[in-house]
């Protein structure tokens, strides 16, 4: 079936400082990516996403290239926030007739946490 | 605009008692999903449905049932909490199943423990 696999967490940065957060997947066909963020005490929302191959999807100044050669969709920022210290998450759903259609698959999770 | 919202946000059972946890979304969206979220695994899908009267099991359904008699609310019942069942839950919604272009609106989760 489906799955996705994040690196391992938890990641500790100072501000400023640049983000990288490993995601890789397993899936037939072209499924659709995204990122979702969690912050403390709430539930999750959509960071952003990318729907085919080489589509890049960017907000709040992150951003993740859909690599359908490596399987990947690693999340980058240039320079991180205290802000931004929160749980992130890794996904993918599939279209018509793949395993995770209609459901999103999740990697594992990864805290982030930015020091002053 | 409520979006999804889940009650209760705590509670702590014993081993063996029944709850039902609620969830409720406004936006006439007919997908729904409850999810469980434990360390190190991500979110897992326990039950869903695709409309009112339709419910499916998920990835992780046992230990729990799901009804859907409208389109608004999607209640998550726990028969006999067992201490696997500690978890946070998390409801979710989307305008319809989830495609390429739909993204699901999250509640805020309720936070169970089972003693």
């Amino acid at each position: 079936g489906d799955s996705v696999t994040q690196m391992e967490g938890p990641v500790t940065l100072s501000e400023e400082a640049f983000l990288t957060i490993n995601c890789t997947y397993t899936a037939t066909g072209y499924p659709s990516l995204f990122w979702y963020v969690q912050y403390p005490g709430e539930g999750l929302q959509l960071l952003l996403k990318a729907t085919k191959a080489d589509d890049k999807g960017s907000n709040k100044g992150f951003e993740a290239t859909y690599r359908k050669e490596t399987t990947s969709f690693h999340l980058e920022k240039g320079s991180v926030q205290v802000s931004d210290s929160a749980v992130y998450f890794c996904a993918l759903t599939s279209p018509a007739g793949g395993t995770s259609y209609g459901k999103l698959t999740f990697g594992q999770g990864t805290i982030l946490t930015v020091h002053p | 605009n409520a979006g999804v919202t889940q009650t209760p946000k705590f509670q702590v059972l014993k081993t063996g008692q029944s709850m039902t946890l609620q969830c409720a979304q406004d936006m006439n969206h007919e997908y729904m999903s409850w999810y469980r979220q434990d360390p190190g695994m991500g979110l897992r899908l326990i039950h869903y449905s695709v409309g009112a009267g339709i419910t499916d099991q998920g990835e992780v359904p046992n230990g729990y049932n799901v009804s859907r008699s409208t389109t608004e609310d999607f209640p998550l019942r726990l028969l006999s909490a067992a201490p696997s069942q500690t978890s946070v839950y998390f409801c979710a919604s989307s305008i319809r199943p989830l495609d390429r272009n739909q993204p699901q609106h999250f509640g805020d989760g309720t936070r169970l423990s089972i003693l």
